[in-house]
């Protein structure tokens, strides 16, 4: 049962440089998450998707923006990477809002 | 301004001590998780407490949610190298969104 998955796991980028992150999860849940997570910062949410078709801004969501592909998959895109954006970002998807959060294994993001 | 206040932010202790870490807030949850996330790893739930003075148990680790429901604690027993991580707590707000609070770092020394 993989749950949530994230790829890429690691990536280098240079400012100025586009990328998007992909997110799936398997558990059929409605409810899917953006996080970064800056030391001192605890998590932070960028978007969430309450259910398929529908995406919401977070606390943090200035530099990126976010697609709702399917129930499945909610990917996160960094049109023009900023050394500010160098983050860990986690992906996590509920039943509902309210309910537990699962979370994905993390991508680790460094831009120069 | 952070919703929820987790203190101490950051705890060493020795193998087989006791430790409390706290969870505060102004505002009333109508629930609060608690999750733990080990190095190079997203959070995983540990405990989800609901009622006001509501107190669980996960083996050697105790939650008691507040009689106000605005406030929580964690107390681990005898504290394992295993018990080592990140305790984030989370609160549903009125729109059902989680938020959580900043954790709080635990490193058991062996």
């Amino acid at each position: 049962n993989a749950g949530v998955t994230q790829t890429p796991k690691f990536q280098v980028l240079k400012t100025g440089q586009s990328m998007t992150l992909q997110c799936a999860q398997d558990m059929n849940h409605n409810s899917m998450y953006w996080y970064r997570q800056d030391p001192g910062m605890g998590l932070r949410l960028i978007y969430y998707s309450a259910s398929e078709g529908t995406t919401d801004k977070g606390e943090v969501p200035n530099g990126y923006n976010v697609s709702r592909l399917n129930k499945r998959e909610f990917s996160l895109r960094l049109e023009s990477a900023a050394p500010s954006q160098t983050s860990v970002y986690f992906c996590a998807s509920s039943e509902w809002l309210q309910e537990t959060q699962y979370f994905g294994p993390g991508t680790r993001l460094l831009v120069l | 301004t952070q919703l929820l206040e987790q203190s101490p932010q950051f705890l060493s202790i020795q193998e087989g001590e006791n430790l409390t870490v706290y969870c505060n807030s102004s505002s009333v949850f109508s629930s609060l998780q608690w999750y733990r996330q080990e190095p190079g790893e997203g959070p995983v739930l540990l405990v989800t407490v609901v009622t006001g003075g509501e107190v669980k148990k996960l083996k050697r680790l105790t939650f008691q949610f507040g009689d106000a429901r605005k406030d929580s604690s964690l107390h681990i027993t005898a504290a394992q190298p295993g018990d080592t991580g990140l305790y984030l707590c989370a609160g549903v707000r009125g729109n059902n969104r989680l938020a959580f609070g900043k954790g709080n770092q635990v490193v058991v020394i062996p």
